[in-house]
């Protein structure tokens, strides 16, 4: 079956652009997990949602990303008023049981 | 607080030879381990994971990884590289599923394999 997907898969915004990353999990996977890549490092976790409910948004860096799963299937990942800091790859990954399967990743660059 | 340490951000192996890749972990409850191999412009990919049971545990394309819980250690091993292995790879660190716990994954920083004919 098709796995995780994301989109677009690369973005460049300028600088206090607002942005949108969406992500497909994987069918029947309730539980979804949002990571910023920044590079040369490991993942770092975002957000949580279980079904449509975001149960753990402690990794979110500062109150201008906002994450959302309205219907329990698709998330997007908005962030406003981009910063160059926020250049990373975001990762979107579905879980089933214990292991978390992740899309390609969404590129941000903010110039 | 859960972390990953990764002991070598580079390490160069010829084609044949035997591939280790450490990972130490701190975690305040028994943890559940994994190793992602992550090729250029691609997503993460399990290699393999560890939750419960034999401490040895072998993942896709030769790679196995063995839980030493006094060492607080889960190192990646193949005993023969190839060149396909070239990737970054990532080993990581969950709580046990159950109760309030969900499983969100903290990551070592990586380390690039570089494999030469």
């Amino acid at each position: 079956g098709a796995g995780v997907s994301q989109s677009p898969r690369y973005k460049v915004a300028k600088r206090g652009q607002d942005v949108a990353l969406r992500c497909d999990p994987i069918s029947g996977h309730v539980s979804l997990f949002w990571y910023q890549q920044a590079l040369g490092q490991g993942p770092e976790f975002l957000t949580y949602f279980q079904n449509e409910a975001q149960l753990d948004k402690s990794g979110l860096p500062s109150d201008r990303f906002f994450a959302e799963r309205p219907e329990g299937s698709v998330s997007t990942l908005k962030i406003q008023r981009t910063q160059q800091e926020d250049s990373a790859v975001y990762l979107c990954a579905s879980s089933y049981l214990d292991t978390q399967y992740f899309g390609p990743g969404t590129r941000l660059t903010v110039l | 607080a859960q972390s990953v340490t990764q002991l070598g951000s580079h390490v160069s192996v010829s084609e044949g030879a035997l591939v280790l890749l450490r990972c130490n972990y701190s975690s305040s409850v028994p943890p559940y381990l994994f190793w992602y191999v992550q090729y250029p412009n691609q997503g993460l990919q399990l290699l393999l994971k560890y939750t419960t049971g034999a401490t040895l545990v072998k993942g896709i394309n030769g790679f196995e990884a063995e839980f030493k819980k006094s060492e607080t250690s889960f190192h990646l091993t193949k005993p023969s590289a190839h060149m396909s292995d070239a990737a970054e790879y990532f080993c990581a660190v969950s709580d046990q599923r159950g109760g309030t716990s969900y499983g969100k994954l903290t990551f070592g920083q990586g380390t690039i394999l570089t494999v030469h004919p």
